[in-house]
């Protein structure tokens, strides 16, 4: 049982190139979140989704897109990556929703872009 | 969700007790108190919840008194790998998917 992973841990991009984040969870959990965390400050949702083949947009949605075709994977891209978009990148699970609901995170995936 | 109010940073020693306060004026009825923690480079990883009085795991002690407007958490007799950052969060069942963890605090505990 691994839990939460993500794919890759760390990548560098230039402007203007795209890329995928791939996340995967083993726990038959219905419902699956993007964060973003920029130094200093906490934890910003991106997109998430309520259940296979479905997503929703979160606090701060532009610049990315998501894709949800597997129970258990959620896919977050980068179309036209910006230096705004450096960041460390979390992908969390959760049964249901909630705060009272645990929300299970991954590692984390470390973005630079150039 | 509940607006909640943290310390942004608590510096304290090995074996001692560290209480970090959440204020959440605002709390519902229906609310629960959930705190994260977030060690380095890590992604955050819950600890503790609950709806009033006390709760006590493995982790922590959860302080909550009656009128629930303000919340403790107790890590007792801290060691280094309790440098972390502890959130608080306040919220219901409902399907509301934008939490909001906010800066958190940073406690930092040194030899």
């Amino acid at each position: 049982n691994a839990g939460v992973t993500q794919t890759p841990k760390f990548r560098v991009l230039k402007t203007g190139q795209s890329m995928t984040l791939l996340c995967a969870q083993d726990m038959n959990h219905e419902y699956m979140y993007w964060y973003r965390q920029d130094p200093g400050m906490g934890l910003r949702l991106i997109h998430y989704s309520v259940g296979e083949g479905t997503t929703a947009k979160g606090e701060v949605p532009d610049g990315y897109n998501v894709s949800r075709l597997k129970k258990q994977n959620f896919l977050l891209g980068l179309e036209s990556a910006a230096p705004s978009q450096t960041s460390v990148y979390f992908c969390a699970s959760s049964q249901l929703a909630g705060v009272q609901e645990t929300q299970y995170f991954g590692p984390g995936t470390r973005l630079l872009v150039l | 969700l509940a607006k909640t109010t943290q310390p942004i940073s608590m510096d304290s020693y090995e074996g001692q007790e560290v209480n970090i306060t959440c204020s959440h004026n605002n709390i519902a009825t229906n609310d629960y108190i959930t705190w994260y923690q977030q060690f380095p480079s890590q992604g955050p990883r819950f600890i503790i919840q609950g709806y009033k009085t006390k709760v006590t795991n493995e982790v922590a002690s959860l302080f909550i008194p009656a009128d629930r407007k303000s919340s403790t958490l107790s890590l007792p007799r801290v060691s280094l790998s309790d440098t972390a950052v502890y959130y608080c969060l306040v919220g219901d069942s409902s399907n509301d998917y934008k939490l909001s963890f906010g800066a958190g605090t940073t406690v930092t505990v040194r030899a």
